[in-house]
């Protein structure tokens, strides 16, 4: 089958840097995203990493191993408009896009 | 705004009824995808369309179908609609026609079956 996970939960400080990790189990890999939702609000694309290694977009990086089928979002210089739903995503096998079950962050001041 | 449009915003309905959702993607881009998201939950996969044809297929109940029309505009029907149908039903697009690496999602429609 096809899996996904991530911590349902992280806290931070303002100004902090936060590591989301997430694990995954699919028949068939192109490639892992990552997706930001606020409360109420759509999914927005945050970064997409088909190859190993880290991709970096202003305060967000993204790093995938494809060889231990896991990757993390890095948020750094953590503001409180960073608190959200963060959801990895993989695209594999099927044309299918999976989604895990969402980390939930909250920034503290 | 991701150029992705969703309507209605809300709707509420009975259960046993039969409701359709409206999705129009980004200008240029071909592939359609419908997503549902109940209360606190991830986001569920249902369908995906390219250019008219159906693609992918993941966890969507006989009870809903959809399609996607020559100008790309797809729809998403529910019938039968019962409690448990209530959720944000979201619609994304990309321009590629396989499993992609960026998706852009419309506003989402609220259903509400009572």
């Amino acid at each position: 089958g096809q899996s996904l996970e991530q911590p349902s939960e992280v806290t931070a400080v303002e100004g902090a840097i936060v590591q989301i990790n997430c694990t995954y189990q699919t028949s068939g890999f192109y490639g892992l995203s990552w997706y930001q939702q606020h409360d109420g609000g759509a999914p927005t694309f945050l970064s997409y990493n088909a190859l190993d290694g880290l991709e970096e977009t202003g305060r967000f990086s993204s790093f995938l191993s494809r060889s231990d089928s896991y990757g993390y979002l890095l948020l750094q210089e953590l503001q409180m408009k960073d608190s959200a739903s963060y959801f990895c995503a993989v695209s594999g096998g099927g044309f299918k896009t999976i989604f895990g079950a969402g980390t939930r962050l909250f920034v503290k001041a | 705004d991701s150029g992705v449009t969703q309507t209605p915003k809300h709707l509420i309905t009975a259960t046993g009824q039969r409701v359709t959702l409206r999705c129009s993607p980004r200008s240029g881009d071909l592939s359609v995808y419908w997503y549902q998201q109940s209360l606190d939950q991830g986001l569920q996969f249902l369908i995906q369309y390219y250019n008219g044809e159906e693609r992918a297929k993941g966890n969507i109940l006989e009870r809903f179908s959809a399609q996607q029309f020559p100008d790309l505009h797809s729809e998403l029907n529910l019938s039968s609609l019962e409690l448990g149908d209530s959720a944000l039903y979201f619609c994304a697009s990309s321009v590629v026609e396989g499993a992609t690496s960026e998706q852009y999602f419309g506003p989402g429609t609220r259903l509400t079956v009572t």
